[in-house]
């Protein structure tokens, strides 16, 4: 079963950092793009960052760039999110997500469970 | 920035048919995914390259994609469906993703 849990999140005042992690199971984690998702607590969905299999390729949402960097570790199957100057507005749910695609298009599918930053003094 | 809108909400009876929207300029040149979420869960793929259901959804969803507007169909909609529903574009020159602004789907 393709699996992919997130850990990492809670409160953190304002200006503060926070490291995300996703641990991925169940699939070749290495041959496969991942992702990094946000919902604000009863908002809509937002993009965050894409990084390539091989770290290759790697983008990034304007609300966050400059500020949170992504990577990965292929040996440990693990997806990384390093969140730094954070933000009131960066308080979500973070969600990992694997990436299906061909040359024209990209979905998400699985998505992990979430975890929730908190960006509070 | 590529932007795409949804209504915020639609509502359907049981066994009738549910149409959720979502325009943007020329999205027909891309292709559309939709995302199913239930209240404090995580999103569940519905459909991806505009038509295509994934393993496990069933055929009651379909999508069609033209022109300026995405469309997710529920057809026989049952209480299950009750749901937001995301559309969700890839922009293959930016690399970007966007998604819809959200309809939340009432089965009355």
């Amino acid at each position: 079963e393709v699996q992919l849990v997130e850990s990492g999140g809670g409160l953190v005042k304002p200006g503060g950092s926070l490291r995300l992690s996703c641990a991925a199971s169940g699939f070749t984690f290495a041959n496969f793009k991942m992702n990094w998702v946000r919902q604000a607590p009863g908002k809509g969905l937002e993009w965050v960052s894409s990084i390539s299999s091989s770290s290759n390729y790697i983008y990034y949402a304007d609300s966050v760039k400059g500020r949170f960097t992504i990577s990965r570790d292929d040996a440990k199957k693990s997806l990384y999110l390093q969140m730094n100057s954070l933000r009131a507005e960066d308080t979500a749910v973070y969600y990992c997500v694997r990436v299906g695609m061909t040359t024209v298009t990209n979905w998400f599918d699985p998505w992990g469970q979430g975890t929730l930053v908190t960006v509070s003094s | 920035s590529y932007e795409v809108t949804q209504p915020p909400s639609v509502s359907v009876s049981p066994g009738q048919t549910a149409s959720i929207t979502c325009s943007g300029d020329k999205l027909g040149d891309k292709y559309v995914s939709w995302y199913q979420q239930k209240p404090g869960q995580p999103p569940v793929l519905v459909i991806y390259q505009d038509t295509k259901r994934p393993s496990g959804i069933p055929e009651r969803f379909s999508g069609s994609n033209s022109g300026n507007t995405a469309t997710l169909t529920i057809s026989g909609t049952q209480a299950m469906d009750e749901a937001d529903y995301y559309c969700q574009a890839w922009d293959s020159s930016t690399h970007y993703y966007v998604f819809g602004t959200g309809t939340k789907v009432t089965v009355l």
